[in-house]
């Protein structure tokens, strides 16, 4: 079975921090996705990587930014946080070269007080 | 992506089959079916997917039209843990890495 994993289930982060959101696959995937999902306005692509060291800005990229050093690691960072970021975080993957199905992690609840 | 419509909300018995349609009436030729549902707090989950062939797996069965207009996805013998929003979205072939665009789904409740 594919895995994604998201390091952290819930967090709490407080105006101005640095927060990292950290997702890992096992299933050599070549495409990752960071997305977040708010009440009423369903799920927002903020970045994507279709390689090692490669970004694609997604809808709402500001404030974000993302790194993938290794193909199986694809970070989120909040440069400094603000409450308007809070949300649910939900990172994906899919294998690529026309193989096209998505699969996503548990989510990340991040509370930005 | 093409776009679909699907009920907002659905109810099953415990035990019983679920039935979840889709139209997708504008669907193009290189486009697959997908279904996803999300459990309250959880991640979105795949399902299943075809592009006009009925397809089976340990999880559901998805019937396809023959015109490919609509479908349905049929979960055999529901259980309360299938309490979710199902989404049924349509992504071409070429999609490579292209993102999912999900819709407002169809909440399924079942009830014991």
């Amino acid at each position: 079975d594919v895995k994604v994993t998201q390091s952290s289930r819930y967090l709490v982060k407080r105006t101005g921090e640095k927060v990292f959101l950290e997702c890992v696959q096992d299933m050599d995937h070549e495409n990752m996705f960071w997305y977040r999902q708010d009440p009423g306005l369903g799920l927002r692509l903020i970045y994507f990587s279709y390689d090692v060291k490669m970004k694609e800005k997604g809808d709402i990229p500001e404030g974000y930014s993302v790194s993938r050093e290794k193909k199986e690691r694809f970070s989120l960072i909040l440069e400094s946080a603000s409450t308007n970021q809070t949300s649910m975080y939900l990172c994906a993957s899919s294998p690529g070269q026309g193989r096209n199905t998505i699969y996503f992690g548990e989510g990340s609840w991040l509370t930005v007080v | 992506d093409a776009k679909t419509t699907q009920p907002t909300s659905m109810d099953c018995a415990e035990g019983r089959a679920a039935n979840l349609p889709c139209n997708h009436s504008t669907i193009s030729g290189n486009e697959y079916v997908y279904w996803y549902r999300q459990i309250h707090s959880q991640g979105p989950q795949y399902i299943i997917h075809g592009l006009k062939n009925n397809e089976t797996n340990e999880m559901a069965s998805l019937i396809i039209t023959e015109d490919r207009k609509s479908s349905t996805l049929i979960l055999p013998h529901a259980t309360l843990r299938d309490t979710a929003v199902y989404y049924c979205i349509v992504r071409p072939t070429n999609s490579g890495n292209t993102p999912l665009v999900f819709g407002k789904g169809t909440r399924l409740s079942v009830i014991a």
